[in-house]
């Protein structure tokens, strides 16, 4: 069974810039995969972020930026606040009628 | 405004069966697919089921498969989740969520559920 996998935890300062990763256990992520990505708080309902690897949601402020880095589906969060301090989940389409969210990555704000 | 709400979560022993529901108003349900997503507590997400907007296509992953149960009533704006054979491991906030354009893009959520597995 294949595995999304992205990083635990990671950790910016206010006004910094941070790249949270999308990756497969085995293969690559490319574009075919439509990645995307949320946001989640404490007690709420994820949020979408970027859909289509690369296509902002809605109301969502520009310093997000999805893309695909190497092998793998990527989060770029430039100028960071501290309410970016979230959760945050890849989710990619396997075909077939799979969906596959990632682990998710726990960002620190300080 | 975009609302979808969910009811009929609650403790349920294991191996017993609970159903589900997501009221959808707001937008012309009929005209989109629709997806159960859940989350343990502590945990991430998992989707669980996709269906599309005429129920002509459904979809189930591997751990729900023959015991879980998606379904819609587009006259009612409603979506279900019958839940059959339940286990500790389902334990968790059940999310309905709506299918944007693209085909990994949950655009509008519920606010989730509770569901306990527990004896």
């Amino acid at each position: 069974q294949t595995v999304v996998t992205q990083e635990p935890s990671f950790s910016v300062s206010p006004g910094g810039t941070v790249t949270l990763t999308c990756g497969l256990s085995s293969g690559s992520v490319s574009t075919s995969y439509s990645p995307s990505w949320y946001q989640q708080t404490p007690g709420q309902a994820p949020r979408t972020l970027i859909y289509s690897t690369n296509t902002r949601s809605s109301g969502v402020p520009d310093r997000f930026s999805g893309s695909i880095l190497g092998n793998k589906a990527a989060l770029t969060i430039t100028g960071a606040q501290a309410d970016d301090e979230s959760d945050y989940y890849c989710v990619l389409y396997m075909g077939s009628g799979s969906w596959v969210f990632g682990g998710g990555t726990k960002l620190t704000v300080l | 405004e975009v609302q979808l709400v969910e009811s009929g979560g609650g403790l349920v022993q294991p191996g017993g069966s609970l159903r589900l529901s997501c009221a959808a108003s707001g937008f012309t349900f009929s005209s989109y697919s629709m997806n159960w997503v859940r989350q343990a507590s502590g945990k991430g997400l998992e989707w669980v089921s996709y269906i599309s907007s005429s129920s002509s296509t459904i979809y189930y992953a591997d751990s729900v498969k023959g015991r879980f149960t998606i379904s819609r009533d587009n006259a009612k704006n409603s979506l279900y989740l019958q839940m059959n054979s339940l286990r500790a491991e389902d334990t968790a906030v059940y999310y309905c969520a709506r299918r944007g354009d693209s085909v990994t893009q949950f655009d509008y959520w519920g606010q989730g559920t509770l569901v306990t597995v527990s004896s």
